[in-house]
């Protein structure tokens, strides 16, 4: 099946800094990832979409500025969260677009800003 | 825009029961897909439906698509401890490749 990988899992920072979070599809191609935010028992909450080779798609509400999405290559796309708040505290989840517009999740990242 | 609600947001089965979530489309889907996260997991993709009024079954999970493409559900024979987790349905929005995410229901399991 498809495994899409996540790096780190877990990341503490301190207010101010920024936070580089590593999403990489193993074994397939994918031109499309997806950036989710998911709070403590709810639902996934689409950030942006991101493609490779250009910019990233953002959803409505989303700063642009604060999370940076780059889609490098096929195999890669990273989320930066610049000058992190506790407020920006959460589970950030990646998915990867499959044959059939499914998607396929990493293991997530845990992101506590102090 | 496009909603997708799941109910119950809850359910609490005994171990050996079925039982039925349901999930609603406010537009009609291409397709629905159904996913599930165990707890302190990641989202698992289950099966997508395409096709009106289509059932399909995975073991115990039975997956059916209405016949007007706006809703589905997921039934469960014979609850295991196994089942515990949160099964999400999603649609993809209206244009490009995108999926609406119902709330999910949350299944736990008493042995």
């Amino acid at each position: 099946g498809a495994v899409v990988s996540q790096h780190p899992s877990r990341v503490i920072c301190k207010s101010g800094t920024s936070v580089k979070i590593e999403c990489r599809s193993l074994d397939f191609q994918a031109t499309t990832m997806f950036w989710y935010r998911q709070f403590p028992k709810q639902s996934l909450m689409l950030m942006a979409t991101s493609n490779e080779g250009s910019k990233a798609t953002y959803e409505q509400g989303v700063e642009k500025d604060k999370f940076l999405i780059n889609h490098a290559s096929l195999t890669l796309s990273t989320l930066t969260v610049t000058s992190a708040h506790p407020e920006d505290s959460s589970f950030y989840i990646c998915s990867a677009e499959g044959q059939i517009d499914e998607q396929y999740f990493g293991p997530g990242t845990r992101l506590t800003v102090t | 825009g496009q909603q997708v609600m799941q109910i119950p947001q809850y359910q609490h089965v005994q171990e050996g029961e079925d039982f039925t979530t349901y999930c609603n489309s406010s537009t009609t889907l291409s397709n629905i897909q159904w996913y599930k996260q165990r707890p302190g997991g990641h989202p698992v993709f289950l099966i997508q439906l395409v096709k009106s009024g289509e059932v399909k079954k995975q073991k115990r999970l039975t997956f059916q698509f209405g016949e007007a493409k706006k809703n589905s559900s997921l039934h469960i024979t014979a609850t295991q401890t196994t089942d515990v987790g949160t099964y999400f349905c999603a649609g993809p929005k209206a244009a490009g490749n995108k999926l609406t995410f119902g709330g999910g229901t949350r299944v736990l399991v008493k042995p």
